[in-house]
């Protein structure tokens, strides 16, 4: 059965600094997904991550793939107010996209000014 | 980009009663769509896989004759909850996968609740 863990699960921190949300998956998967969620909004997708050693940035965010390791990271720079967000990584297991995402249980991130 | 559009997004009912959702995609067409229910403050589950033209796979724990899957056309899913509980008030997001794009496209979300 496959897992997916995030942590933190909950991380409060200021605006302007950094830091990194990790997701550990159980088992050999193709594709990484991270999602950002709003409170009562759907999924907004982040980033694909598709390979060993992939990374990707957009803005403040840079996400970061080692299936050797069976670890993605998440990494938010300087952060703003607006990036306040629940963040899911997902994992997909067929590399084709016939299998739907197991997802983590989600990182509860407030950004305070 | 790619669009997926749920119907109704909030529906409020009775119990015992059946509510049909609906999830398009608009500017793409999925031979494969998923269905996924969120409760509060928790992530999102698989409930089914559902194939255009074909019965639809079903998770682990997902009883299929109260959640009615249907994939009539490559464009349009939809999800019956029959005889809803309180219990199964939550929330249910659809996503398709758009092909060439390796990414899932979610749905805004259908917020049930169940009197």
């Amino acid at each position: 059965e496959l897992k997916v863990e995030q942590n933190p699960l909950f991380l409060s921190m200021q605006e302007g600094k950094n830091y990194t949300i990790y997701c550990n998956y159980s088992t050999t998967s193709d594709r990484l997904y991270w999602y950002r969620q709003d409170p009562g909004k759907s999924l907004e997708s982040l980033f694909v991550l598709l390979s060993n050693g992939a990374v990707k940035q957009e803005g403040r965010l840079m996400a970061s793939l080692d299936t050797k390791a069976r670890l993605s990271t998440l990494h938010i720079t300087a952060a703003v107010h607006d990036l306040s967000a629940t963040y899911f990584c997902a994992v997909d297991l067929s590399g084709g996209g016939a299998d739907g995402l197991t997802f983590g249980k989600g990182t509860h991130l407030i950004i305070q000014p | 980009g790619a669009v997926v559009s749920q119907h109704p997004s909030r529906v409020i009912c009775k119990s015992g009663t059946s509510v049909k959702i609906e999830c398009r995609s608009l500017d793409f067409q999925a031979t494969t769509m998923f269905w996924y229910r969120q409760f509060p403050k928790q992530s999102l589950m698989l409930m089914a896989t559902s194939n255009e033209g074909s019965k639809a796979t079903y998770e682990q724990g997902v009883e299929k004759d109260k959640f009615l899957i249907n994939h009539a056309s490559l464009t349009l899913s939809t999800l019956t909850v029959t005889s809803a509980h309180p219990e199964d008030s939550s929330f249910y997001i659809c996503s398709a996968e758009k092909g060439g794009t390796d990414t899932q496209y979610f749905g805004p979300g259908t917020r049930l609740t169940v009197l």
